[in-house]
């Protein structure tokens, strides 16, 4: 099966730049994507990551090590509006398909 | 909207209910997921539905029943819940080997 671990909540300052670890376990790997939820509101889709590198989509970013199993979503210039949930979610093969396996997610609370 | 759309928002049913939820996309997405929400634990994937055939069925009870009669509209029906399945249960739509999911805003459902 397939296993994700990432922080549980993490508190940074606005204007700030915050960093949400992913460390994974499976077979079969194909990408690492992360997603974004307000209190209340949908899962929203962020980035994906098939390759090692960084992708970057304006003020963030989304890191992939595949010989690490590790990735990680940079915020920078961190806004009040960024305070919600991130989640990790990795696709791997699963019988004929390719199943996405989601982390507990990584509460992010931005102060003043 | 998130181009997903689910309904009801909110259900309260008592353990000897029979109800549904549906789930609607006209996004030309080609699969569809149920994933259940609780607190302090991953999103749970209960089903997926790719091309209108079920490809994976997560080990779910049998008190949760899918159906997907066309690639836009995916049912769930429920019938003699427990108090423990009290959840945010969302549906999803995509493509069936594309990298993100879009998520509806969920239905809260509370078993009394």
């Amino acid at each position: 099966g397939q296993s994700l671990e990432q922080p549980s909540e993490v508190t940074a300052v606005e204007g700030a730049i915050v960093q949400i670890n992913c460390t994974y376990q499976t077979s079969g790997f194909y990408g690492l994507s992360w997603y974004q939820q307000h209190d209340g509101g949908a899962p929203t889709f962020l980035s994906y990551n098939a390759l090692d590198g960084l992708e970057e989509t304006g003020r963030f970013s989304s890191f992939l090590s595949r010989s690490d199993s590790y990735g990680y979503l940079l915020l920078q210039e961190l806004q009040m509006k960024d305070s919600a949930s991130y989640f990790c979610a990795v696709r791997a093969a699963s019988g004929g398909y390719q199943k996405v396996t989601f982390g507990i997610g990584t509460k992010l609370q931005v102060i003043p | 909207e998130t181009g997903v759309t689910q309904t009801p928002r909110h259900l309260v049913m008592g353990m000897t209910n029979k109800k549904s939820l549906k789930c609607e996309q006209h996004l030309g997405h080609n699969a569809m997921y149920w994933y259940k929400q609780s607190a302090k634990k991953p999103l749970e994937l209960m089903f997926v539905y790719s091309l209108e055939e079920r490809v994976e069925n997560n080990s779910v009870p049998s008190r949760f029943s899918p159906e997907c009669p066309n690639s836009s509209h995916l049912f769930l029906h429920l019938h003699t819940l427990q108090p423990e399945d009290s959840a945010l249960y969302l549906c999803a739509s995509s493509q069936a080997e594309g990298p993100g999911y879009t998520f509806g805003s969920g239905t809260r459902l509370t078993v009394v």
